[in-house]
Order: C-alpha cells, then sequence, then structure tokens
C-alpha cells in the first residue's frame, strides 16, 4: 500500500524568487518511483519530474529540481527562478515496481500562486 | 510522437442516464491505460487500469465499469448515473519499459451529473 501526503495546501512565491513544496510518503514496496505533476488552469496533468528510488542522485528538469530523502521518506520539488506560468496545483505521486506496478497513488496538492 | 485524447471535454447528464467516456491514444503500441477521478480540488483517485485488449482492472468498486475493445481505446461507462459520479476524468497511459513506467495523462473529461 502507498500513501502520499502534502502538508501545504497553498504555498505563494514572487517571480524570479526559488520556493520548495513538500512531499512525506510511505511504501510498502521495496522499489518504487516518485513523481511531481503540475495541473494548470486547464486541468490537464503534465509531468515535471520523475525520480528513480534507487538512485541516490536527485533528478533535476531545468529549473526545478528534488531533494529525494529516501530514509526520512521525504521527496521535496524545488522551483527556481518561479515563472508566471508555473501557478497551478502541484501534485506529488508514487508507484512501486511490484504489487502496485504502474498504479499512482496522489496527494492532496499544492496550489502555487506566483506574484509579479 | 505520441498524442492523447479524451471526449467528450465537458458532459452534464441527469441521473439515471448511461454514460460512455472515450480515450484513444496514438503514436504507441500496446500501451497500460488507466482513468482516473479528480473531485473538485482533490488529488486523481485510480479507477480502472488495462494492460491489453479486454484486460480491466477495477481499483474501487463503484456505478463504473470501462472496456478496452481495441489496443489504443478506452472507454468508461455506466449504465445509470449517480450525483456522486460528477467530476473531472482523465485517461492515462504509460509504456512499460525496464526502468519502469511514466504515465501521461489526456486533456480530461469534466462530467456534471445533475
Amino acid at each position: 500500500a502507498q500513501t502520499v501526503t502534502q502538508s501545504q495546501p497553498e504555498m505563494s512565491v514572487q517571480e524570479a524568487e526559488t520556493v520548495t513544496l513538500s512531499c512525506t510518503y510511505d511504501t510498502s514496496e521495496s522499489d518504487y518511483y516518485l513523481f511531481w505533476y503540475k495541473q494548470p488552469p486547464s486541468r490537464q496533468m503534465i509531468l515535471v519530474i520523475r525520480q528513480e528510488a534507487y538512485k541516490q542522485q536527485n533528478a533535476t528538469e531545468n529549473r526545478f529540481s528534488v531533494n529525494f530523502q529516501k530514509a526520512a521518506k521525504s521527496f521535496s520539488l524545488k522551483i527556481s527562478d518561479s515563472q508566471l506560468g508555473d501557478a497551478a496545483m502541484y501534485f506529488c505521486a508514487s508507484s512501486g515496481r511490484g504489487t502496485s506496478y504502474g498504479k499512482l497513488t496522489f496527494g492532496q496538492g499544492t496550489i502555487l500562486t506566483v506574484h509579479p | 510522437s505520441q498524442t492523447i485524447h479524451q471526449w467528450p471535454a465537458t458532459l452534464v447528464q441527469p441521473v439515471g442516464s448511461p454514460l460512455s467516456l472515450e480515450c484513444t491514444v496514438e503514436g504507441t503500441s500496446n500501451p497500460n491505460l488507466y482513468w482516473y477521478r479528480q473531485a473538485a480540488g482533490r488529488g486523481l483517485q485510480l479507477l480502472f487500469y488495462s494492460v491489453g485488449i479486454g484486460q480491466i482492472s477495477s481499483e474501487v468498486p463503484q456505478n463504473l465499469s470501462a472496456s478496452r475493445p481495441q489496443d489504443r481505446q478506452f472507454i468508461l461507462s455506466s449504465k445509470k448515473l449517480l450525483l456522486s459520479d460528477s467530476g473531472f476524468y482523465l485517461c492515462a497511459w504509460s509504456v512499460r519499459v525496464a526502468g519502469g513506467d511514466t504515465q501521461y495523462f489526456g486533456p480530461g473529461t469534466r462530467l456534471t451529473v445533475l
């Protein structure tokens, strides 16, 4: 079984500043994947970044990076040089490689507001 | 490149009416397909997933059913809609690879049951 918790219902950031979104998870799988998805007002889910749990190196995608703390079961997303287009709801999600293979479990989301 | 389509984009249906939502994927073969539902302002809940034609797994007992008549077509249905079926329905696809799979989502269907 998997659970994903996002403790920040809302966050805000000034344009060009850096913001970090928090996520904690729990899983019974020995190997798993973690994801951050972005949902803009159009409501289409867009993949932001993915982390394979067996890799110690934190994933990065341009201005987006993660801080993966496996022992603490923490997976935070850092957005650098925030842009107005980053405003959206962000979801943390996990899926396992065993019995929960391919089944994404989502957190409740964090609404990010970017101020000009 | 791969694309995923969903239709209709918006649907308003009376309680007790049938439902059919369609999802198709282009540019890939034998994808895994998924149906999710998102209640207002909340996370997504997995409803059904399919690893091949005619193979459907249900995650949540409910008023809905799914079918996969073709490799890249996934249909969500109901015989009689309930008020609680209202929500935003998202279809997703993935391809199983050695390193695991990543799901990519369609544009979604907003369903309102009155």
